[in-house]
């Protein structure tokens, strides 16, 4: 079964600085894809960015950018210029061949002025 | 998202009452899911659906039934609620190798 760690429950970063969330997840599949997803306060699950496994170049998504390795099964998520929207809980997720996504237990993202 | 809608918003219930969720699509996707949100856990798969009238359990069934007459329809069923079923309530919409689209969840509380 695929497991899915985010081991930073909660974390900090001023505004306009640069924060990096750490996942580490486990998968005996060679083709699927890692997610990350953002929930607000006001609970909405948004997709911030995907990254297919077989793909070698990290995704990007404007200030939102991914270290993926493959090899080590480690996905973290890179904050670039922190603004106070970005305020959240960040969920790291990973998706196999039988689409079900399993999520790790998020981490706590505060953006300080 | 405007296409998957979760209802009620919010609702409390009674220890023992039977509760049911619902949650419509406007597109016509394979995958349903539904999840439950709780402090210090993430969210938990509790039944999935593949296509109408296939469904198969997540991580935490117990205590859940679900069905899927229609495509567009998935709708949760805590037959006798009990308190540990208190929870924010997730469905979930995906065609196949997709990205799941969210709809805005349901905090049930049981008394």
């Amino acid at each position: 079964a695929q497991t899915v760690t985010q081991s930073q429950p909660e974390m900090s970063v001023q505004e306009a600085e640069t924060v990096t969330l750490s996942c580490t997840y486990d998968t005996s599949e060679n083709n699927y894809y890692l997610f990350w997803y953002k929930q607000p306060p006001s609970r909405q699950m948004i997709l911030v960015i995907r990254q297919e496994a077989y793909k070698q170049q990290n995704a990007t998504e404007n200030r939102f950018s991914v270290n993926f390795q493959k090899a080590a099964k480690s996905f973290s998520l890179k904050i670039s210029d922190s603004q106070l929207g970005d305020t959240a809980m960040y969920f790291c997720a990973h998706q196999g061949g039988s689409e079900k996504l399993v999520f790790g237990k998020g981490t706590k993202l505060t953006v300080n002025p | 998202d405007a296409g998957i809608t979760q209802s009620p918003r919010y609702k409390i219930t009674e220890t023992g009452r039977q509760v049911t969720l619902m949650c419509h699509q406007t597109w016509s996707h394979s995958y349903m899911f539904w999840y439950r949100q709780d402090l210090g856990h993430g969210l938990r798969l509790i039944y999935y659906s593949a296509a109408a009238d296939i469904t198969d359990k997540g991580e935490v069934p117990d205590g859940y039934v679900v069905s899927r007459s229609k495509t567009e329809n998935f709708p949760l069923t805590l037959e006798s609620a009990t308190r540990s079923q208190t929870s924010v309530y997730f469905c979930a919409v995906s065609p196949a190798h997709s990205p799941l689209h969210f709809g805005n969840g349901t905090r049930l509380t049981v008394t």
